[in-house]
């Protein structure tokens, strides 16, 4: 089945700096890989999608980037506020989701 | 107008009980699942069902049996629970997971925490 790594599994920024997250992924027949985001406390919410058809994505200060031929994608973060704090996870499927880990970004004001 | 509901919110409980957490889901979703978060945050999909029929089914003790009595809802009962059952576990569901040309979003429910003393 699909294997998704994730790293770093901590990150700490500086408010208004970026961050980046990156996964990689086992199964190249894989083509739809989100990214949720959780608050302490809170269930997962999806925050950005991409699909395998698409290079790169981007929804305000978020983006994702993918790299099919090396099985990675990361999401970048730019102008990181206090509430961008939370456990990340990226996930990669062809038909299931696989979860990565989970990365704890914690961002300082 | 919850979309993906669970009870309870909190289950706290002694080693050797059964228990049930409860799972409905009204987006109109036909695919379910269960997953467990343990304490360090890694989400482990246990169960899931599409329109009432078991579709994965991942290496879990048989001393959790999930059922669905519909396509709306997904319950887990657990027996003569443990110590390491002690997790927070997520319902959630997506539209079917089979159909290539589904939107593959999983809506997430609150999440119940389980404590087995």
């Amino acid at each position: 089945g699909e294997n998704v790594e994730q790293h770093p599994s901590t990150l700490s920024v500086q408010e208004g700096d970026s961050a980046v997250i990156k996964c990689t992924y086992s199964d190249s027949a894989s083509n739809y890989f989100p990214w949720y985001k959780q608050e302490l406390g809170k269930r997962p919410q999806l925050i950005i999608d991409i699909r395998s058809n698409v290079g790169e994505k981007k929804d305000q200060r978020i983006a994702v980037t993918l790299n099919k031929t090396a099985k990675h994608f990361s999401l970048h973060i730019t102008e990181t506020q206090p509430e961008d704090s939370a456990v990340y996870f990226c996930a990669a499927s062809m038909d299931r989701l696989a979860f990565g880990k989970g990365n704890q970004v914690v961002v300082i004001p | 107008d919850t979309a993906v509901s669970q009870t309870p919110k909190y289950l706290v409980t002694q080693m050797g009980n059964d228990k049930s957490i409860k799972c409905e889901q009204n987006l109109g979703h036909d695919t379910m699942y269960w997953y467990k978060q343990d304490s360090k945050k890694f989400l482990k999909i246990m169960f899931s069902y599409n329109n009432k029929e078991l579709i994965i089914n991942e290496t879990v003790p048989n001393r959790f049996s999930p059922k669905s009595p519909d396509k709306a809802h997904l319950n887990l009962h657990i027996n003569s629970l443990e110590l390491g059952d002690s997790a927070v576990y997520f319902c959630a569901s997506s539209q079917d997971w089979r159909d290539p040309s589904s939107y593959n979003e999983q809506f997430f429910g609150p999440g119940t925490r389980l404590t087995v003393l």
